[in-house]
């Protein structure tokens, strides 16, 4: 079956711009996540949607960063006003339901470059 | 708050050689475990995990063994292939998130 889908895969934009990444979850999962990562670095949590809700933002960075899930499946990440630090691939992570015990399948990432 | 530490890399290994890569961590309650591995131009994928203390996950060869009592959850195979090169991460969750390490890059040469 189909895994974690992003689009796109690779995003250039200037300094000052807005930006909108996608992320297409398993078909059934009901939760999903967004990490970032930096070079040489681990993924740093974002954001965690259980259904159509925001169950956990609290590693958003600032009010520039914002997330939707409307339907429950597809999630959106919209970055305003980008900065230069903000350069970095963005993951998608999806699974079953929340919680510490189950696996999170994770996309192939957006890598997002700010000039 | 929740925090990870591994070993320091890159790792660079013959082929047939023993692989350890160590991991610590640092969380209020009772985390699950687990490991990551990001081969090259893939994305990450589950390589094992573990829930609870004394538990040992494995998988492809490799084991990790959950030690409450040191905080540890190492990484080990006894003998690395090649095809075993990729960037290993160690990763914590304790609600849904997951916290992750700095990630171990192994090199395995023939």
């Amino acid at each position: 079956g189909a895994g974690v889908s992003q689009t796109p895969s690779n995003k250039v934009t200037e300094k000052g711009k807005y930006v909108e990444l996608r992320c297409d979850p398993i078909s059934g999962h009901t939760a999903l996540y967004w990490y970032r990562q930096s070079l040489g670095q681990g993924p740093e949590f974002l954001i965690y949607f259980q259904g159509t809700g925001a169950a956990d933002d609290s590693g958003l960075p600032n009010d520039r960063f914002f997330a939707v899930r409307p339907e429950g499946s597809v999630s959106t990440l919209k970055i305003q006003r980008t900065e230069r630090g903000d350069s970095a691939v963005y993951l998608c992570a999806s699974s079953q339901v929340g919680g510490k015990y189950n696996e999170q399948f994770f996309g192939p990432g957006t890598r997002l470059t700010v000039l | 708050g929740d925090s990870v530490t591994q070993m320091e890399g890159p790792v660079t290994l013959s082929e047939e050689a023993f692989l350890t890569i160590n991991c610590t961590y640092t969380a209020t309650g009772y985390p699950s475990l687990f490991w990551y591995v990001q081969y090259p131009g893939e994305g990450l994928q589950l390589l094992l995990k573990a829930t609870k203390a004394d538990d040992k996950g494995s998988n492809k060869g490799f084991e990790a063994t959950y030690r409450k009592e040191t905080t540890s959850f190492h990484l080990e195979k006894g003998s690395v292939q090649v095809s075993d090169s990729a960037v290993y991460f160690c990763a914590l969750s304790e609600s849904a998130r997951l916290t992750f390490g700095e990630g171990t890059q192994l090199t395995v040469n023939p």
